[in-house]
């Protein structure tokens, strides 16, 4: 799996967008990059993957660069409710996948 | 829609005390996995169960035993506590098919060993 390198805290405004930066620059080619958020206590929560194009759900996006060594996870309007730890994960896709956290960002929304 | 649910929510054991953890989903998923979180770190896989009747080691299995009983069903046993076992842990579950399937997770059994 790739290494994941990820900021340990970042602040946001309520209402704001957050930009949430992932370096991953020994990415394989057959590696998606995941996101997971953990709310203090809870388990954590899937947020949305990707593999060389930009993604978009209802939780977030996901820009990730040409040469796939970074990624960018932006909450468009950050809530209280999106204080949360933030993972960025390198992994083969499949269903049988393994996935390794590292210590992940803390993001504080502020009011 | 209970997902994955993970009995008990707390509990306190003596070392050497043996004891299991349960995890059930309803999601028919075909993947289940054992994760232990310690404070301020990020998860660490314990054991995996690609499909029912298989288990394969994660990166830290020593002390840990698993069954999967079922499709449902994925348990946890520590059969002599050890004071390093005090954890976070979590139960997660996947679908099978396509390229990518994200992985479910219970919401812990927080274990303290004495």
């Amino acid at each position: 799996d790739a290494k994941t390198t990820q900021p340990p805290s970042m602040d946001c405004a309520e209402g704001r967008a957050a930009n949430l930066p992932c370096n991953h620059s020994t990415i394989s080619g057959n590696e998606y990059v995941y996101w997971y958020r953990q709310i203090h206590s809870q388990g954590p929560q899937y947020i949305i993957h990707g593999l060389k194009n930009n993604e978009t759900n209802e939780m977030a996006s996901l820009i990730i660069t040409e040469d796939r060594k970074s990624s960018t996870l932006i909450l468009p309007h950050a809530t209280l409710r999106d204080t949360a730890v933030y993972y960025c994960i390198g992994s083969s896709g499949g269903s049988n996948y393994k996935l390794t956290f590292g210590k992940g960002t803390l993001l504080t929304v502020n009011p | 829609n209970a997902g994955v649910t993970q009995t008990p929510k707390f509990q306190v054991l003596k070392t050497g005390q043996s004891m299991t953890l349960q995890c059930a989903q309803d999601m028919n998923h075909n993947s289940m996995y054992w994760y232990r979180q310690d404070p301020g770190m990020g998860l660490r896989l314990i054991y995996y169960s690609a499909s029912e009747g298989t288990t394969d080691k994660g990166e830290v299995p020593n002390g840990y035993n698993v069954s999967r009983l079922n499709k449902r069903e994925f348990s946890l046993r520590l059969e002599s506590a050890a004071p390093s076992q005090t954890s976070v842990y979590f139960c997660a579950s996947s679908g099978a098919g396509g390229a990518y399937q994200p992985q479910h997770f219970g919401d812990g059994t927080r274990l303290s060993i004495l």
